[in-house]
């Protein structure tokens, strides 16, 4: 299992707001900066949010990022269809001296 | 710009050793500390290795430790993988990606089949 735990699956309908969560520990997120990543199908994934809370030039302000504490948000507002794919949260473990990814969330637009 | 280009992938035996490499160009390769993260079929990422913009430090997965090493030649823009003792369960595709405190530039990946 992951070092960092997210949803399985999310999903929403065009326009609407979607939130995915990213629970980790003291070691992790509890003391580290928690980046994003995005993955359409058959792609590389690509950075979203780094920083917590800080996009990348070229990513639309739709999506924002938050920490608190141990855990960690990623929103998407305005859902579009192009939005569906799967997205990872991340950050270095100080304890396991590893870089830690969730498990990942598939993300549906219905 | 930044682009970040893996080679070395193919289909290998479990015990055989492969060599990947991820040729870099478009920012000063190092300065960078850099990644490589692999994917298995229809699974998440697992993160592999990261060696620091210096060479100085070097962590591993817990998955790869021992059998893995990452090394850079800053003269070749180059970062590579050497994987030993492959197993079935190395089966994955290898991304190379840069680090600034988060993972900001991928390659396209390289797929690494290991299989009898």
């Amino acid at each position: 299992q992951s070092v960092l735990t997210q949803p399985p699956s999310a999903s929403g309908t065009p326009g609407q707001r979607v939130t995915i969560s990213c629970s980790g520990s003291s070691s992790n997120i509890g003391s580290n900066t928690v980046s994003w990543y995005q993955q359409l199908p058959g792609t590389a994934p690509k950075l979203l949010i780094h920083s917590n809370n800080q996009r990348p030039s070229g990513v639309p302000d739709r999506f924002s990022g938050s920490k608190s504490g141990t855990s960690a948000s990623l929103a998407i507002s305005g859902l579009q269809s192009e939005d569906e794919a799967d997205y990872y949260c991340a950050a270095w473990d100080d304890s396991l001296g590893l870089w830690a990814f969730g498990g990942g969330t598939k993300l549906t637009v219905l | 710009q930044v682009q970040l280009v893996e080679s070395g992938g193919g289909v290998v035996q479990p015990g055989r050793s492969l060599r990947l490499s991820c040729l870099v160009s478009g920012f000063t390769f190092s300065h960078y500390g850099m990644h490589w993260v692999r994917q298995a079929p229809g699974r998440g990422l697992e993160w592999v290795a990261v060696i620091w913009y210096d060479g100085s430090n070097k962590y591993y997965g817990d998955s790869v430790k021992g059998r893995f090493t990452i090394s850079r030649d800053d003269s070749k823009n180059t970062l590579y993988l050497q994987m030993n003792s492959l197993r079935v369960e190395d089966t994955a595709v290898y991304y190379c990606a840069r680090d600034t405190w988060s993972l900001d530039y991928w390659g396209q990946g390289t797929l690494v089949t290991v299989s009898s």
